[in-house]
Order: C-alpha cells, then sequence, then structure tokens
C-alpha cells in the first residue's frame, strides 16, 4: 500500500547521541519534508527537499542534517542529541499537482533525550 | 520568506454553531492555502484547500474563502460537531518546485455537546 513509514516510532537516548531518524515513501513523491511538533502545537519546519540530490533548511535546521539520495528516502540526522530535542518529529511528502499540493505525513517519530 | 500568521490560537464553540479561524500570509507570491486537521495523537489530514485565482471553495460543511488583496484566508465550519474538535492548521506557498509549505501556529478547536 502506497504510504509513508517512519522509524522508530518512539525512541529513548542520552545526551550527545547521534541518532538517524528514517522517513521513506512509496508514493514517488517529489517534495519530502522534515517537521518538529510538541503535541498540538506549532509545525516547525526543519528540512525539505524537491528531489534527488537537493536539500533546503527550515527554521530549525542548526543542529541537523539530511540527505535524499534516493526519490523514497529522506533521513533526518542529529549530530549530538540534546534534551531541548525532546519532540515529535513527522515525515511528509507531495506530488505538486496542477491545482493542489496534498502533503501525507507519517506517524512521527517521538524522540526523548535524557 | 513567508510568514503565515494564525488566530485565534483557541476556539470553544457549541455543538451546532458555526466556527471561523483566519489567517493572514506575507509573501505576495504566494498562491496555494491549504488547511489540514490534526485529531488527538494522529498525522495532520488536508480538510480543504483553495488557489489564488477562486476567491472560495466549499466542501459540505466546511469553506474556506481568500481575499488577496488584504493576504488573509479564512476557514469557515458551519453546523459544529464535536467530531470537528481538533487543531486546524491554515498554511501558505508559492507552489513552486523549490519552496516548502509555511503552517500556521495553529488553532484548537473544541467542540461541546
Amino acid at each position: 500500500e502506497a504510504d509513508i513509514y517512519q522509524t522508530p516510532r518512539y525512541l529513548v537516548i542520552g545526551t550527545g547521541k547521534k541518532i538517524t531518524l528514517e522517513c521513506s515513501q512509496t508514493m514517488g513523491h517529489d517534495k519530502m519534508y522534515w517537521y518538529q511538533q510538541d503535541p498540538g502545537m506549532e509545525l516547525h519546519l526543519i528540512h525539505y527537499s524537491y528531489g534527488v540530490n537537493s536539500t533546503e533548511k527550515g527554521d530549525l535546521s542548526s543542529e541537523s542534517t539530511v540527505s535524499r539520495i534516493r526519490t523514497e528516502h529522506f533521513p533526518l540526522t542529529l549530530e549530538s542529541a540534546r534534551p531541548s530535542h525532546t519532540s515529535q518529529y513527522l515525515c511528509a511528502s507531495s506530488a505538486l499537482f496542477r491545482t493542489s499540493e496534498k502533503l501525507f505525513f507519517g506517524s512521527g517519530t517521538q524522540l526523548s533525550v535524557l | 520568506g513567508e510568514n503565515v500568521e494564525q488566530h485565534p490560537s483557541t476556539l470553544s464553540v457549541q455543538e451546532g454553531d458555526s466556527a471561523v479561524i483566519k489567517c493572514t500570509y506575507s509573501d505576495s507570491a504566494s498562491n496555494y492555502f491549504p488547511w489540514y486537521k490534526q485529531e488527538l495523537g494522529k498525522r495532520p489530514q488536508l480538510i480543504i484547500d483553495i488557489r489564488s485565482n477562486v476567491g472560495e471553495k466549499k466542501d459540505q460543511r466546511i469553506a474556506v474563502t481568500l481575499n488577496k488583496t488584504a493576504k488573509h484566508f479564512s476557514l469557515h465550519i458551519t453546523e459544529t460537531q464535536p467530531e470537528d474538535s481538533a487543531v486546524y492548521f491554515c498554511a501558505a506557498s508559492t507552489g513552486q518546485a523549490g519552496t516548502a509549505l509555511i503552517f500556521g501556529k495553529g488553532t484548537t478547536l473544541s467542540v461541546s455537546s
């Protein structure tokens, strides 16, 4: 079934660890996004990509990196996790149609940094 | 870059009443304005969207209006029901390949029966 998948669903790690959050979509979408969101709160754009080998920074990009080597895969890496990184991370993808750019969101990764 | 302001941050209505959420945007090049609904513990889902060449769009109990001159757009929900309770996000985009969809801060709508 075409969808967008995020792993892990939950992650608890210690301060200073390097982590990678995985995101894959099987819809053939060109655009992919990473958002950070506390429960019911604002969606903060971290990074986005509009195709293979393209990445752009959002407002919260300074402490993370992304790569887009394959259309379907868009992992997010935190080089050194801090307690302030504790949050939910949502991956999304979209296809640019004539009149709509519908985002499909993954189920999210809930990250806790101790 | 684009900045989207959304008001109010919380909204409480009685079942059957109407609810209106308003957003303003800063980039005059923006031409695509979607609305997303996020229920508790779930992922955001698109409920309605509008392009700049249209002033109003309706889908059953929900409607979106756009005023490009004033750079604001609104979500209208009529005959609200308890299942409409959720966080609603507006967003804006220029629709170009290299740009991102920018979201407002969200409105928590509570519908009491």
